[in-house]
C-alpha cells in the first residue's frame, strides 16, 4: 500500500550498481529465511530462500547469504534496475512454529536513474 | 505457487463499524495466516487459520477483535470489529506453498483507513 517504507531506512542505489541489503535475526534455532519484495499497493512477494544448513544460495540476479554466527542474513541484488525499487523484508522461521514467519524490519529501496 | 485474492482492495470506515475482508485461494491450502502492516511497519502475524478449528491467534490479539472463519480449504474471512484509527493498516492474507514447506505466498492486501 501507499503507507509501506514511510518510515523504513532507505538504501539508494545508482541503476546498474549491486544492492546489498542487510538483516539481522533474532533466534539462533530459527531453521529458515526467505526474502520479501513488496512494491507499492501489492503484497509481498518471494524473492529466494535458504535454510540454515547452508550459508549462500543464488538466484536469477540475487543472492542470500547467511552467517548463523552473528546471525545475519543479506540479499544481494545485481546490476539493480528500476524495477527493484520496493521495500525488502527478511524473514525467519524457528521451528517447531512450523510455517508461522517473523518479519524482519524491511528495506526501502530505491533506484536511482 | 498459488494465487490469492482477497477483498476489499481498500477501505475507508467509520470509527465503531466492522469490516470483513475475504481471501479467496485457487487451490486448497491447510493453513492460511492473516498479517497486519501498519503504516510504515513490517508484517505482524495476527491468527492462523486451519480448515474446521478456530483460529489460534497471537499475543496480543484477540477473537473479539478480529474474528475469523474458515469454512473450507480455500476461503477465510477476517473481521476488525468495532474499529478505531488505530485499526489502519493493510491487512495481508497468506497461504502455505505446496507440501506444507515454510514459504508463504501473499494476497495482495487490503487498506483500510478508519476515520
Amino acid at each position: 500500500g501507499e503507507n509501506v517504507g514511510l518510515h523504513l531506512p532507505t538504501l539508494s542505489v545508482q541503476e546498474g550498481d549491486n544492492s546489498i541489503i542487510n538483516c539481522a535475526y533474532s533466534n539462533s534455532a530459527s531453521d529458515y529465511f526467505i526474502w520479501y519484495k513488496q512494491e507499492s499497493g501489492k503484497g509481498p512477494q518471494f524473492i529466494i530462500d535458504i535454510r540454515s544448513n547452508m550459508d549462500k544460495r543464488q538466484g536469477q540476479r540475487v543472492t542470500v547469504l547467511l552467517n548463523k554466527t552473528v546471525k545475519h542474513l543479506s540479499l544481494q541484488i545485481a546490476a539493480t534496475q528500476p524495477g527493484d525499487s520496493a521495500v525488502y523484508f527478511c524473514a525467519e522461521n524457528l521451528p517447531p512454529a512450523g510455517n508461522k514467519l517473523t518479519f524482519g524490519g524491511g528495506t526501502r529501496v530505491l533506484v536511482k536513474p | 505457487s498459488a494465487v490469492i485474492s482477497q477483498k476489499p482492495s481498500r477501505d475507508i470506515c467509520q470509527r465503531g463499524t466492522s469490516l470483513t475482508i475475504q481471501c479467496q485461494v485457487d487451490s486448497q491450502v491447510t493453513m492460511m495466516f492473516w498479517y497486519r502492516q501498519q503504516p510504515g511497519q513490517s508484517l505482524t502475524l495476527i491468527a492462523t487459520a486451519n480448515q474446521g478449528s478456530e483460529a489460534t491467534y497471537e499475543s496480543g490479539f484477540v477473537i473479539d477483535k478480529f474474528p475469523i472463519s474458515r469454512p473450507n480449504l480455500t476461503f477465510s474471512t477476517l473481521t476488525v470489529s468495532n474499529m478505531s484509527p488505530e485499526d489502519s493498516s493493510i491487512y495481508l492474507c497468506s497461504v502455505e506453498g505446496a507440501r506444507g514447506n515454510e514459504k508463504l505466498f501473499f494476497g495482495s492486501g487490503t487498506q483500510l483507513s478508519v476515520l
